[in-house]
């Protein structure tokens, strides 16, 4: 099984900021990834897939990158509803792990 | 629009089998695989399975294998994910997800069913 290793494991930063978020392959995933967002009590909300591209209707400031096993996830300039735990999944092959989550905190 | 509707909070003693179904709608529930991952409280995702509404066929995580069951009813477009031998560290809330293959991604999701195992 490919294991995700995500990090930070939180991060505190302030409204406006610009933010980044790794997460690691065990073994090469090419571009078969993506992100979700989490809020308390909710599901998670899918962001990015194939790496890099946006889901319809998630704003212009998430952006991902990278490819075969270090892939990243920016917020160009944090509002206050990004506040929450994001997660990355691989989606090369079965199980579709995730990352254990970076939890991202109001400073 | 598209909408999984699960069923509600469930409260099991050790050693007894739950089943949660996943209602689908807005879409044709024999096109897209359902899956479903748990998540236990304060902790990240966790893939248990898949199923192809269609075939029936369907794929468990290694850690669940001859626990999980998923299974659907194409005639009310509804899945259901039941699991036995319940144990306490099984408390967690489940989710059905929609996945789309050319993807790979979980781009639905029902909104989460809480399973509690206490005696």
């Amino acid at each position: 099984d490919i294991q995700m290793t995500q990090s930070p494991s939180s991060v505190s930063a302030s409204v406006g900021d610009r933010v980044t978020i790794t997460c690691r392959a065990s073994q090469g995933i090419s571009s078969w990834l993506a992100w979700y967002q989490q809020k308390p009590g909710k599901a998670p909300k899918l962001l990015i897939y194939a790496a890099s591209s946006l889901q319809s209707g998630v704003p212009s400031r998430f952006s991902g990158s990278g490819s075969g096993t270090d892939f990243t996830l920016t917020i160009s300039s944090l509002q206050p509803e990004d506040f929450a735990t994001y997660y990355c999944q691989q989606a090369n092959s079965f199980p579709h792990s995730f990352g254990q989550g970076t939890k991202l905190e109001i400073k | 629009q598209v909408q999984l509707v699960q069923s509600g909070a469930e409260v099991k003693k050790p050693g007894a089998s739950v089943k949660v179904s996943c209602k689908a709608s807005g879409y044709t529930f024999t096109s897209y695989d359902i899956n479903w991952v748990r998540q236990a409280t304060g902790q990240g995702l966790e893939w248990m399975g898949w199923m192809n509404p269609n075939s029936g066929n369907t794929g468990y995580a290694q850690k669940f294998q001859g626990r999980v069951t998923i299974t659907r009813n194409t005639s009310i477009s509804t899945a259901y994910m039941e699991l036995s031998s319940l144990r306490s560290e099984d408390t967690a809330v489940y989710y059905c997800a929609r996945y789309y293959d050319p993807r790979g991604t979980f781009d639905y999701w029902g909104q989460g069913t809480l399973v509690t195992v206490s005696s």
